[in-house]
């Protein structure tokens, strides 16, 4: 059974890091064509592909916010983590981890999901 | 760049009856479209991969059809479960807005 978790903060003030820990079961961040990535929806908004990491450590950003995002994964805790810095109001959004569709070419779809963390960013 | 763009933004039916639902992209795409499921306070369900193929325990009532620019999700008779917002993605990044299906 694949599951994935999301867990970090649920408040940060704007201008800080956010760090978000994406815990996942039921299959390894070192299978080949596996990978994880972020994805994020604003309240009452549509959702943003933001980041991917794959099985052999390749990484790959959204444009818009490549500047600003990290994604990095520790496959013997199972983990992936992203890191988004200087934070704004705008940034306020549940944010899911999701895992790629090992089948896939390219970046793939995502097949099984976490169930999100909101994380309202505000002073 | 890619845009996805779905239509209807709302779609009100009642259940038994079909639901058709748009994707358009403003440039090719081949095939290489999904379509998701999203419930509040749930994950998101992966539906249609590839334009037109069914995710893993997904009922056939789910179809998938179009290529190039244009795209369709057609769930052949609403269940009441299936009341949700559908979104369509282009392979890799782009999401569409969205198309809500609600009880009529």
């Amino acid at each position: 059974q694949i599951t994935l978790k999301e867990s970090g903060p649920t408040l940060v003030k704007p201008t800080q890091t956010l760090t978000l820990t994406c815990t996942f079961s039921g299959f390894s961040l070192s299978t080949s064509e596996v990978g994880v990535g972020w994805i994020r929806q604003p309240p009452g908004k549509a959702l943003e592909w933001l980041a991917l990491i794959y099985w052999d450590d390749d990484k790959r950003y959204s444009p818009s916010l490549k500047s600003r995002l990290t994604v990095t994964k520790d496959t013997s805790k199972n983990q992936v983590v992203l890191t988004m810095t200087n934070v704004d109001p705008v940034d306020t959004a549940t944010y899911y981890c999701a895992r790629r569709r090992p089948e896939d070419e390219g970046l793939g779809y995502f097949d099984y999901w976490g169930q999100g963390t909101l994380v309202t960013v505000s002073s | 760049e890619i845009v996805l763009t779905q239509s209807p933004a709302t779609l009100s039916l009642s259940p038994g009856e079909r639901a058709t639902l748009s994707c358009r992209a403003n440039q090719s795409i081949s095939s290489y479209l999904a379509w998701y499921q999203h419930k509040p306070g749930q994950a998101p369900r992966l539906l249609i991969y590839d334009a037109s193929n069914r995710a893993t325990g997904i009922p056939a009532r789910f179809s998938g059809s179009g290529s190039g620019t244009d795209f369709t999700l057609t769930i052949s008779s609403l269940e009441p479960e299936d009341f949700a917002v559908y979104y369509c993605q282009r392979r890799g990044r782009t999401f569409g807005q969205g198309t809500k299906v609600e009880i009529k």
